[in-house]
């Protein structure tokens, strides 16, 4: 089955850690999207892919970081920098430009105690 | 800079009745795309629309592009609880602007 796996499904954290929110997709797509979703609200674009080895920051790209040293592959970290990281993370992909239909996976839900 | 709004923001419909959840961009756009987020899942596609003035049917959904191809709206005739969710648009030029969301409530 193609498809995009995100994991772990649910994620508490303390205060002050970094964690690593993992993203994998196998329908060959070359661009990768990671958006951040919180309660009542839509979708704000954290950074996007368009190629491995290269990404661009979205609107809300502070205290995050990503890597994209594999076409599959678009983790992101939410660093101790973010000030406000509860929220639903989800990661997309598509075929090649960023105007393109998105897939998305299931979400992963970062609560941080 | 580029904005799509999206209204309302919250419709709570009995089951039965019509639903409707429009898009307005600051620009006009090359197409739009509307998304379905069921409650505690992702968001799915569910169409795209790109000439002017086009409309196309989904069974029970209708969607519109204005003629300006600056509006939008997604229409759920006889809604079913099976619409619950959250309707999102998604207007492109360079780049993917997403709407805000209309959430579909149905009454009990």
């Amino acid at each position: 089955d193609g498809g995009i796996t995100q994991s772990p499904k649910y994620l508490f954290r303390k205060e002050g850690q970094n964690v690593t929110l993992s993203c994998e997709q196998n329908l060959n797509h070359d661009a990768m999207y990671w958006y951040r979703q919180d309660p009542g609200q839509g979708l704000r674009l954290i950074y996007y892919s368009q190629i491995v080895n290269d990404f661009q920051k979205g609107d809300i790209a502070e205290g995050y970081s990503v890597s994209r040293e594999k076409k599959e592959s678009f983790p992101l970290t939410v660093t101790s920098a973010q000030k406000n990281p509860t929220a639903f993370y989800l990661c997309a992909s598509s075929i090649g430009g960023r105007t393109d239909t998105q897939y998305f996976g299931p979400g992963t839900r970062l609560t941080v105690l | 800079g580029q904005q799509v709004m999206q209204i309302p923001q919250y419709q709570h419909v009995q089951e039965g009745e019509d639903f409707t959840t429009y898009c307005n961009s600051s620009t006009t756009l090359s197409n739009i795309q509307w998304y379905k987020q069921r409650p505690g899942g992702h968001p799915v596609f569910l169409i795209q629309l790109v000439k002017s003035g086009e409309v196309k049917k989904q069974k029970r959904l209708t969607f519109q592009f204005g003629e300006a191809k600056k509006n939008s709206s997604l229409h759920i005739t006889a809604t079913q609880t099976t619409d619950v969710g959250t309707y999102f648009c998604a207007g492109s030029n360079y780049q993917l602007i997403w709407g805000a969301g209309t959430k579909l409530i149905i009454k009990p």
